[in-house]
């Protein structure tokens, strides 16, 4: 069964870093690119940051560029977000999900997978 | 930056028919996939490439997508269908972005 959970979320201060991890299993998780998105207290969902397959390709939102990073283990079958300089905005859900493509070269098409999420929130 | 625009909220009967919106500029020329979420459970997929269902969906869930509005229909409503539901598309061919609707919350009466 394809699965997808998400670990490393908690409460931090502004300013402050975090790291995310998104543990792969049931598929080859190697074999596809891999989404980040978040989703603040009562709000929608807000588009993170993609990844190819193998890593040589990655986007982020404007957002989050030059703060956050993302990366991929595919020994560990793993995904990572590392988040920098944390702001008050930053508080959400944040969830992995597993797109249907390889590399990321226009569209990545849907999000098929997604996990249960791990809550971040930046507050002093 | 491309925008995808819902209405708050739908409100139908059990047994009627629900249709949710998803307006877009020239939307029709997208690829448009819509999400289920759940109050405190992840986003699931129910439609995809406009039309296509995953499998496990049932076939009550369906959508189209034309000129500057896509479309989520859902026939024989379920109390259990009860959820707010997203459009998304990507949203540029210049610089890579995804893009989310605002949401619809679903309401069974």
């Amino acid at each position: 069964q394809v699965h997808l959970v998400e670990s490393g979320g908690g409460v931090v201060q502004p300013g402050t870093s975090l790291r995310l991890s998104c543990a792969a299993s049931g598929f080859s998780f190697r074999s596809y690119a891999m989404q980040w998105v978040r989703q603040a207290p009562g709000k929608g969902l807000d588009w993170v940051a993609v990844i190819a397959y193998d890593g040589s390709n990655i986007h982020y939102a404007d957002s989050v560029t030059g703060r956050f990073i993302v990366s991929r283990d595919n020994s560990k079958n793993t995904l990572y977000l590392q988040m920098d300089s944390l702001r008050a905005d930053d508080t959400a859900i944040y969830y992995c999900a597993k797109t249907k493509t390889r590399a990321v070269a226009g569209t990545v098409g849907s999000f098929d997978v997604w996990g249960q999420g791990t809550l971040v929130t930046v507050s002093s | 930056s491309y925008v995808l625009t819902q209405s708050p909220s739908v409100s139908v009967a059990p047994g009627q028919t629900a249709i949710i919106s998803c307006g877009g500029n020239n939307i029709g020329s997208k690829s448009v996939h819509w999400y289920q979420q759940k109050p405190g459970q992840a986003p699931v997929l129910v439609v995809y490439d406009d039309t296509d269902r995953p499998s496990g969906i049932p076939e009550r869930f369906s959508g189209s997508n034309s000129g500057n509005t896509a479309t989520l229909t859902i026939s024989r409503v379920e109390a259990g269908d009860e959820a707010e539901y997203y459009c998304h598309v990507w949203g540029s061919s210049s610089d890579y972005r995804e893009v989310f609707g605002g949401g619809t919350k679903l309401t069974v009466l």
